[in-house]
């Protein structure tokens, strides 16, 4: 079962900020929060990852809250080329294995 | 640097048929694991393939099988195939599997029809 859990669906207007929410209460202390995005069921586009603190890329950024238990990414300037599913998922791995489970995802719609 | 590649892209099988799929993953990558996706739902775990075994295992059928080669590239064979294995199989690419910062890359999925 997925260790995440997020809303199915969203809407932002274009040129606002999308903030998407995803919660993890069940996360161990060594595991990572990553988001993915699939746009028209291509593969999966890695966006961003983290494990405590907040991280920033070209793409987003990611907010971890202190506890872990929940995360949003924020996309700070929405288009209509951000609408995709997007997954946010928790690497789970030790010394003999190493996986991500996925659980259905956002749907984010960029509204013009 | 070549991403993770998948081959075919797409392709029709008919029911009771083999098919198998190959990936070549990120250079510098040793782990690749295999994700079958269903139309309107999230990426499915197969298994995962290190150092030329399987060591990770989703809850999927014997007729599921794969294989890894000494360059890391991996193969998906699925057997007797059923309507229901009509899906995107999704290949993914890591290192070692040991450093959970380091990203995994997924390719581009082979669409397979199954009539």
């Amino acid at each position: 079962d997925a260790k995440t859990t997020q809303p199915t669906s969203m809407d932002c207007a274009e040129g606002r900020a999308a903030n998407l929410p995803c919660n993890h209460s069940t996360i161990s202390g060594n595991e990572y929060v990553y988001w993915y995005r699939q746009i028209h069921s291509q593969g999966p586009q890695y966006i961003i990852h983290g494990l405590k603190n907040n991280e920033t890329n070209e793409m987003a950024s990611l907010i971890i809250t202190e506890d872990r238990k929940s995360s949003t990414l924020i996309l700070p300037h929405a288009t209509l080329r951000d609408t995709a599913v997007y997954y946010c998922i928790v690497r789970v791995g030790g010394t003999s294995y190493d996986k991500v489970i996925f659980g259905p995802g956002t749907s984010l719609s960029v509204i013009p | 640097d070549a991403g993770v590649t998948q081959s075919p892209t797409h392709l029709i099988k008919t029911r009771g048929q083999q098919v198998t799929l190959r990936c070549s993953p990120k250079s510098g990558h040793d782990t690749v694991s295999w994700y079958q996706q269903a139309l309107g739902q999230g990426p499915q775990f197969i298994f995962q393939y290190y150092e030329e075994e399987e060591r990770q295992r989703g809850n999927f059928p014997d007729r599921f099988s794969g294989h890894q080669f000494p360059n890391y590239s991996s193969e998906l064979n699925v057997n007797a195939l059923l309507l229901g294995d009509s899906a995107l199989y999704l290949c993914a690419s890591s290192l070692t599997g040991r450093r959970l910062e380091d990203t995994i890359y997924f390719g581009e999925g082979s669409w397979l029809t199954v009539v």
